[in-house]
């Protein structure tokens, strides 16, 4: 069964820093993409950014709302992607997601889309 | 960046009742586009992608259409369990942005 657990969500205050992981298992972590999503309380979700495969040299992308704070990264030796959260803000404050990118080729391009989702972990941000 | 836009932001039907929910993204994504759902209290989970391909093991009520700009995810006969909240999303580039969503009621 394909799984993806998130962990490492909890209290933080403004400014500090967090790392969330996703630990995977049931398929083989190192030919995929993940993303990771977020969703604060009673809103809508939030992409926040994902990771390539190694074979597509493990690149990233962010959403402009993260991108210089949050970071991805992955370690296909223990199947575990990880998100680094620092400068911590009160908007952070979320569920945070990682999932599974399912990856096809359209034309000379690769298309990524989520199709296994954690269950995710809280984070609040709060002095 | 692109932006999608739902709508409506909610609707309330019965059970047997055909389901149109629209997703517009303001420039053309050809058919980059996926839906998920969100019971609540629940994890998302994919129901289409590109536009009109069912994920497996989802119900053959739901459907979607549309490329370009113009999308829509029809339910044929709505289900007292198909009560959820259900976002699009582009994924043809980066940022992958969501729509804000449609919640269907009974």
């Amino acid at each position: 069964e394909v799984q993806l657990v998130e962990s490492g969500g909890g209290l933080a205050q403004p400014g500090r820093s967090l790392r969330l992981s996703c630990t995977t298992s049931g398929f083989t972590f190192d030919v995929y993409a993940v993303s990771w999503v977020r969703q604060a309380p009673g809103k809508g979700l939030e992409w926040l950014g994902f990771i390539r495969s190694k074979a597509y040299s493990a690149t990233t992308e962010y959403a402009a709302s993260v991108r210089g704070r949050f970071t991805i990264s992955r370690d296909d030796s223990k199947s575990i992607a990880y998100l680094q959260m620092n400068s911590l803000k009160t908007e952070d404050t979320a569920v945070y997601y990682c999932t599974r990118d399912q990856r096809y080729s359209y034309g000379h391009y690769y298309y990524y889309y989520m199709d296994v989702w954690g269950k995710g972990t809280t984070v609040t941000v709060s002095s | 960046d692109i932006q999608m836009t739902q709508s409506p932001s909610s609707l309330s039907a019965s059970v047997g009742d055909r389901v149109t929910v629209s997703c517009r993204a303001s420039q053309g994504i050809t058919t980059f586009l996926a839906w998920y759902q969100q019971k609540p209290g629940k994890v998302p989970r994919l129901l289409i992608y590109a536009a009109s391909t069912l994920q497996p093991g989802v119900p053959s009520r739901f459907s979607g259409s549309g490329s370009g700009t113009e999308f829509t995810l029809t339910i044929s006969s709505l289900q007292p369990e198909d009560v959820a909240t259900y976002y699009c999303q582009k994924y043809d580039s980066a940022p992958r942005t969501f729509g804000q969503g449609t919640k269907v009621e009974i």
